[in-house]
């Protein structure tokens, strides 16, 4: 199994450029989340789903879109880049709720100039 | 509001050191997880503890649980430079399962 696994690793983007960061498990998890981790501030949820056709706000969603059309992806949607998006962002995904073990993706570093 | 506190924020000792880390909050966990997360990775689970008083051995780490569980602590024995890395810990509150709150996270650097 290869997990999650997130692409790309690395992106730089001009404010006002939007992009999608992809994400996909192969655990047949039901849960799954996207995280934004800035120094000082920790690990922010920012979306979640509980299953396909399921998603919801975590408390740092304002700039951010998501949608779970099957159970092994979970894209993570920027609308129009701005500076302070400027963050590693990580995938996971678990077993059944948002309490259980988290699988995290390798992350993917994005710097908006 | 941090509902998880973690301390030190940072600690830097030499290998064969032994040392604790913590994990401090006012409200109560029906569980709560630890990470450790490598330069450039995704934070990996190491354990789970969920009652109150609970003690877990990993090798050399041993984690405990609070008698309260609002609290938890992280011990390693003889720290080797592999143990290098970013300890998280995470907090399940009961009833609100599809969420977990993140500590701060200590920063641990093992010198050779």
């Amino acid at each position: 199994n290869a997990g999650v696994t997130q692409t790309p690793k690395f992106q730089v983007l001009k404010t006002g450029q939007s992009m999608t960061l992809q994400c996909a498990q192969d655990m047949n998890h039901e849960y799954m989340s996207w995280y934004r981790q800035d120094p000082g501030m920790g690990l922010r949820l920012i979306h979640y789903s509980v299953g396909a056709g399921i998603t919801d706000q975590g408390e740092v969603p304002n700039g951010y879109n998501v949608s779970r059309s099957t159970t092994e992806d979970f894209p993570l949607r920027l609308l129009s880049a701005a500076p302070s998006q400027t963050s590693v962002y990580f995938c996971a995904s678990s077993y059944s709720t948002g309490g259980n073990e988290q699988y995290f993706g390798p992350g993917t570093r994005l710097t908006v100039t | 509001t941090q509902l998880l506190e973690q301390s030190p924020q940072f600690l830097s000792i030499q290998e064969g050191e032994n040392l604790t880390v913590y994990c401090n909050s006012s409200s109560v966990f029906s569980s709560l997880q630890w990470y450790r997360q490598e330069p450039g990775e995704g934070p990996v689970l190491l354990v789970t503890v969920v009652t109150g008083g609970e003690v877990k051995k990993l090798k050399r780490l041993t984690f405990q649980f609070g008698d309260a569980r609002k609290d938890s602590s992280l011990h390693i024995t003889a720290a080797q430079p592999g143990d290098t890395g970013l300890y998280l810990c995470a907090g399940e509150k009961a009833g609100n399962n599809r969420k977990l709150i993140w500590g701060l996270g200590t920063s641990l650097a093992v010198n050779p």
